[in-house]
């Protein structure tokens, strides 16, 4: 079963916009995680939030954590046609059991 | 440092066969994960390898999903039989010991049932 649901499906935004996409899940977390899948590639670690944070930036990413509404948020700013892919969010419940979402598909057009 | 190793990359089989795939984790990591994606889904574990034990398998369909990790290192995923929805990518990811929360994922091992 999945844990998270990212919100949009898909996502089709120009060069040098900002791309939000937002991730809900169900139970309490220890952390959860960003990844970044290319076409056809394994997945790619992005960014971690611990569920005593609220907000974490790592270059272009800026990742927001509520868990009083059990979401998150992954900002892209000033995207980049390399940054078209698939982003996951997985949670972990403190045993490294990951559970991933769904998925938002993000298109940048160059 | 070498990433995580898989092989085959892609694989097509007839409904009923048997298939396997290898994984090598990176040097000294003491997890692996084996994870099932289904076209359009995120990645589902299917079992979680802490050196050779098993910490979990609750989403492995045990009746012909089977996984081994001999000696904590390299490991190995069998389908048999294969049914057409095992259609999927197989990913294979580890971590170490000391950032267990970050995990490393392969390239993956894409497998179409016909």
């Amino acid at each position: 079963s999945q844990q998270g649901e990212e919100d949009p499906q898909a996502l089709s935004i120009q060069e040098g916009e900002n791309a939000t996409m937002n991730c809900s899940y169900k139970t309490s977390i220890n952390n959860l995680q960003w990844y970044r899948q290319n076409s056809g590639r394994g997945l790619v670690h992005l960014i971690l939030i611990r569920s005593n944070e609220r907000e974490k930036h790592s270059g272009r990413l800026r990742v927001t954590l509520d868990t009083s509404k059990k979401s998150s948020s992954l900002l892209i700013t000033a995207s980049r046609a390399a940054d078209t892919a698939s982003y996951f969010c997985a949670t972990d419940s403190g045993t490294y059991k990951y559970i991933f979402g769904t998925g938002t598909r993000l298109k940048v057009l160059a | 440092e070498a990433g995580v190793a898989q092989s085959p990359r892609y694989k097509i089989i007839e409904k009923r066969q048997s298939v396997a795939f290898w994984c090598n984790p990176i040097s000294g990591h003491a997890t692996l994960y084996w994870y099932q994606q289904i076209l359009g889904q995120g990645p589902k574990l299917l079992i979680q390898f802490q050196n050779n034990g098993v910490v979990d398998d609750s989403q492995l369909p045990k009746d012909r999903f089977s996984a081994e990790r001999l000696k904590g290192v390299d490991s190995t995923l069998k389908i048999q039989p294969a049914k057409l929805e095992d259609s999927a990518v197989y990913l294979c990811a580890s971590s170490s010991a000391q950032r267990q929360e970050t995990q490393y994922f392969g390239p993956g091992t894409r497998l179409l049932v016909l």
